[in-house]
């Protein structure tokens, strides 16, 4: 079975703050995804990596950045924390292009 | 742009009733469709991928369909339980290969 791991299922932190939130998937799986979900707006695509050392900007990448340097891990790094990105944080990953996607268990994220 | 709609947002039903979710797509230039279920405060369950030239998938008692000259998917859930509440998400893949979500059906069984 794939499997995708977050590294925090919640986590608190302060406005102003560097936020790393990481996400390995055990699959060797191409391309691998960040969304952030809220109530009323679903998910929305934050960026996506297809290789490693590459990444595409989604549909709400500010404020955020990313950094995939090994096949199996891609970071969500939001660089000053703000409140406004209080959020649940998904993680995702495919083998290839248009394959099924699987998710992580999510990192509900609160900013004060 | 690709838009995914799922209605009801919610529904109730009691124990052991056949449901049917819908999902409907305004770009019918997919490659696949698929399905997920989504516990409170948790990720995303991959159940069914439907490719663009199948009709349909089954697992269990689940069967999701596919039209995409209707722009439609449907899932159908047989003798539904109690343990089958959560909200159920489709997403379609066409030429941008990312996926586009809908909003979900909230879905509640009860005793």
């Amino acid at each position: 079975d794939v499997k995708v791991t977050q590294s925090s299922r919640y986590l608190v932190k302060r406005t102003g703050e560097k936020v790393f939130l990481e996400c390995v998937q055990d699959m060797d799986h191409e391309n691998m995804f960040w969304y952030r979900q809220d109530p009323g707006l679903g998910l929305r695509l934050i960026y996506f990596s297809y290789d490693v050392k590459m990444k595409e900007k989604g549909d709400i990448p500010e404020g955020y950045s990313v950094s995939r340097e090994k096949k199996e891990r891609f970071s969500l790094i939001l660089e000053s924390a703000s409140t406004n990105q209080t959020s649940m944080y998904l993680c995702a990953s495919s083998l290839q292009e248009l394959d099924e996607q699987f998710f992580g268990p999510g990192t509900r994220l609160t900013v004060l | 742009k690709q838009e995914v709609t799922q209605i009801p947002a919610a529904l109730s039903v009691p124990e052991g009733e056949n449901l049917v979710l819908n999902c409907s797509f305004t770009d019918s230039a997919i490659y696949n469709l698929q399905w997920f279920r989504q516990d409170p405060g948790k990720g995303l369950t991959s159940l069914l991928l439907i490719q663009s030239s199948q009709r349909e998938q089954t697992s269990g008692r689940l069967n999701a369909s596919l039209d995409k000259s209707s722009g439609r998917s449907t899932l159908y859930i047989a003798a539904s339980q109690p343990g089958d509440s959560a909200t159920y998400l489709c997403a379609t893949s066409g030429g941008s290969y990312i996926p586009t979500f809908g909003r979900g059906t909230s879905l509640i069984v009860h005793p």
